[in-house]
């Protein structure tokens, strides 16, 4: 069935630098790409999403790239802030019924 | 984007018991999904609502043990049914987005079953 890997599960990065959040999906019917945070004891936040149509979308000091020929797709946050540390999953539109296909998710790090 | 509310925000109840859970949102919408989220894990959907036909179940789920209502477009209830501690996770509702794919979450419940 379809399947959504994510690389890596922990990412610990210093205040200031850029983290990068990998997935691969393997339907390649697949066109729709979001991206969710999760803080701790909330519920995820969908904060950037691309549709096969799009190689790259921005918003601010978040960008989501999609390579559909390779099938993954990745999320880049430039100058991380502590608000940044939390866990981060992507998902593909797969199935019926507008479901989601959801990676395992990343934790997220920012060290001071 | 739908603001969605989530009652209650959190529960501890007994093996054996049943829990409803409710879902509000403050705009019409057609697709609602009911989802569990283990702790560290990613998130698993036990059925997608849509107001005016039966829920549909996700393999390993079934409506005895999760029966859900969706009376209108606007609320939606998930029961977790004869609870074994195995159940204890957190309980998300999301809704579908106008564009179609794009889901938002409620805030969860977070059920520990004793």
């Amino acid at each position: 069935g379809e399947n959504v890997e994510q690389h890596p599960s922990t990412l610990s990065v210093q205040e200031g630098d850029s983290a990068v959040i990998k997935c691969t999906y393997s339907d390649s019917a697949s066109n729709y790409f979001p991206w969710y945070k999760q803080e701790l004891g909330k519920g995820p936040q969908l904060i950037i999403d691309i549709r096969s149509n799009v190689g790259e979308k921005k918003d601010q000091r978040i960008a989501v790239t999609l390579n559909k020929t390779a099938k993954h797709f990745s999320l880049h946050i430039t100058e991380t802030q502590p608000e940044d540390s939390a866990v981060y999953f992507c998902a593909a539109d797969g199935g019926s019924n507008y479901q989601l296909i959801w990676g395992a998710g990343t934790k997220l790090i920012i060290k001071p | 984007s739908a603001v969605i509310s989530q009652k209650p925000s959190r529960d501890i109840c007994q093996r054996g018991t049943s829990l409803t859970i409710q879902c509000q949102v403050d705009s019409q919408v057609t697709m609602m999904f009911w989802y569990r989220q283990q702790p560290g894990q990613s998130l698993t959907l036990i059925a997608t609502a849509n107001q005016g036909s039966e829920a549909t179940y996700e393999s390993g789920f079934v409506i005895d043990k999760f029966p859900i209502s969706r009376p209108n477009l606007t609320f939606s209830t998930l029961t977790v049914s004869n609870m074994s501690p195995e159940d204890s996770s957190i309980y998300l509702c999301s809704v579908g987005g106008r564009d179609g794919n794009e889901q938002y979450f409620g805030p969860g419940t977070r059920l520990t079953v004793t």
